[in-house]
């Protein structure tokens, strides 16, 4: 099976500007989540959707928002970019939500 | 709430040194905890997992408890290598929060020649 891809993988950006970031899951995997990771604040958790539907949110500011589509893909977006966007942003797939999470390689964002 | 406290490092070893690396956790529920490795330039992979008390993973010559009555889930290798050089994390899933992992800060480790 194919792991989880994501795209692109590396983007700079400028302040002000949006962003969207695609997650392809492991073909029959339905539940994706979101991290964005940083050297200062570690892993922290975004969102996380199953069936196309967001089922847990983390504490980010409304500028983050998500979606998943009916083949499980999901993209998030990032409006209004500021420069402590720039971080390792990750997707995980699982099977179902109390399934092992599996990652993609991440997108690298540089805001400047 | 749940949380996962683990040895920041960095870590730096020799070649065929033993590896400990700590990991504690607090939890509502029964979580399921796991180790994640990280390469340079890499995103996260699945090093192993336990899902409930006594259990161990095991992957890779890499090992780890599940000790319910210490909170703990300590990762140890009996001989590591160059190849092994990166970061990892200690999370746990479950509880009363569906979907969402809770990851320590994570260990750089570095091993030598």
């Amino acid at each position: 099976k194919a792991g989880v891809t994501q795209t692109p993988r590396y983007l700079i950006k400028t302040r002000g500007q949006q962003v969207t970031l695609s997650c392809s899951p492991i073909s029959g995997h339905r539940s994706v989540s979101w991290y964005q990771q940083t050297p200062g604040q570690g892993l922290q958790f975004l969102f996380e959707y199953f069936s196309e539907t967001q089922r847990n949110k983390g504490n980010f500011p409304g500028r983050f928002s998500g979606r998943q589509f009916s083949n499980s893909r999901s993209e998030m977006n990032v409006s209004t970019l500021e420069l402590g966007d720039s971080a390792l942003y990750l997707c995980a797939s699982s099977a179902g939500q109390k399934e092992t999470q599996y990652f993609g390689p991440g997108t690298r964002l540089l805001v400047l | 709430g749940n949380s996962v406290t683990q040895m920041e490092g960095p870590v730096t070893l020799s070649e065929e040194a033993f590896l400990t690396i700590n990991c504690t956790y607090t939890a509502t529920g029964y979580p399921s905890l796991f180790w994640y490795v990280q390469y340079p330039g890499e995103g996260l992979q699945l090093l192993l997992k336990a899902t409930k008390a006594d259990d161990k993973g095991s992957n890779k010559g890499f090992e780890a408890t599940y000790r319910k009555e210490t909170t703990s889930f300590h990762l140890e290798k009996g001989s590591v290598q160059v190849s092994d050089s990166a970061v990892y994390f200690c999370a746990l899933f479950g509880g009363s929060t569906l979907g969402r992992l809770y990851f320590g800060r994570g260990t750089q480790l570095t091993v030598w020649p």
